[in-house]
């Protein structure tokens, strides 16, 4: 069954450094989108991806953050200059939509820890 | 404004029946969705739902009514391995698909 898959899983990096969060969507899915999840905390949406530009942004999704389809397999995200309150699961999803019904998928995610 | 209203916690016994509410308000609607979530692990999709009405998956189904702004996740024959954090989302009309998380309901199942 094909699934979204995540790289790393896990990423420790210093305040102030840039992180690169690497994702690989569902081959034939159009939509793509990064959600985190502070630890403890819901879902929240930072972006979607579709037809090669940026759909939506919420307002976490600020100038330090910018996403990248640079091929026909990877989507990726990167934080310019981390902070502590990046810390947090970054979950890459995407979708697509049939006649009648909508499916996201999300990946295993990525442990973003800033020190 | 956004909002999606679920209960923090319940609990439930092995093999018994278990239905998680979910109340919703937002800006236009295009679907509501369940996702599984087990501690440390992405959220896994259950279903979609987008006309009112009950959809059966399996031990689990999902109800919708648009006029009330209001869903539940039904669990039958629940095993322990269904213990874990049900989320409730909404996705925006006129968007992306993007989804408006709740803060999920912790189900645990006793033996």
């Amino acid at each position: 069954e094909p699934e979204v898959t995540q790289t790393p899983s896990h990423q420790v990096t210093q305040m102030g450094q840039e992180v690169i969060l690497r994702c690989v969507p569902i081959s034939n899915h159009l939509y793509f989108y990064w959600y985190r999840q502070i630890l403890g905390q819901k879902v929240e949406f930072l972006v979607s991806f579709y037809n090669n530009e940026i759909s939506e942004k919420s307002e976490i999704f600020d100038d330090q953050f910018s996403v990248e389809r640079p091929d026909g397999s990877n989507f990726t995200l990167k934080i310019r200059s981390t902070k502590l309150e990046d810390s947090a699961m970054y979950f890459c999803a995407s979708g697509n939509t049939g006649s009648s019904s909508y499916e996201q998928y999300f990946g295993p995610g990525t442990r973003l820890t800033v020190t | 404004g956004q909002n999606i209203d679920q209960p923090t916690e319940m609990t439930a016994t092995e093999g018994a029946i278990v239905q998680i509410n979910c109340t919703y308000q937002t800006s236009g609607f295009n679907g509501l969705f369940w996702y599984q979530q087990h501690a440390g692990e992405a959220p896994t999709f259950l279903s979609y739902n987008v006309l009112d009405g009950l959809e059966e998956k399996g031990r689990f189904s999902s109800f919708l009514s648009r006029s009330k702004g209001y869903s539940y996740l039904l669990l039958k024959e629940l095993q322990m391995k269904d213990s874990a954090s049900y989320l409730c989302a909404a996705a925006e009309l006129d968007s992306s698909y993007k989804l408006i998380f709740g803060s999920g309901t912790r189900l645990l199942v006793r033996p």
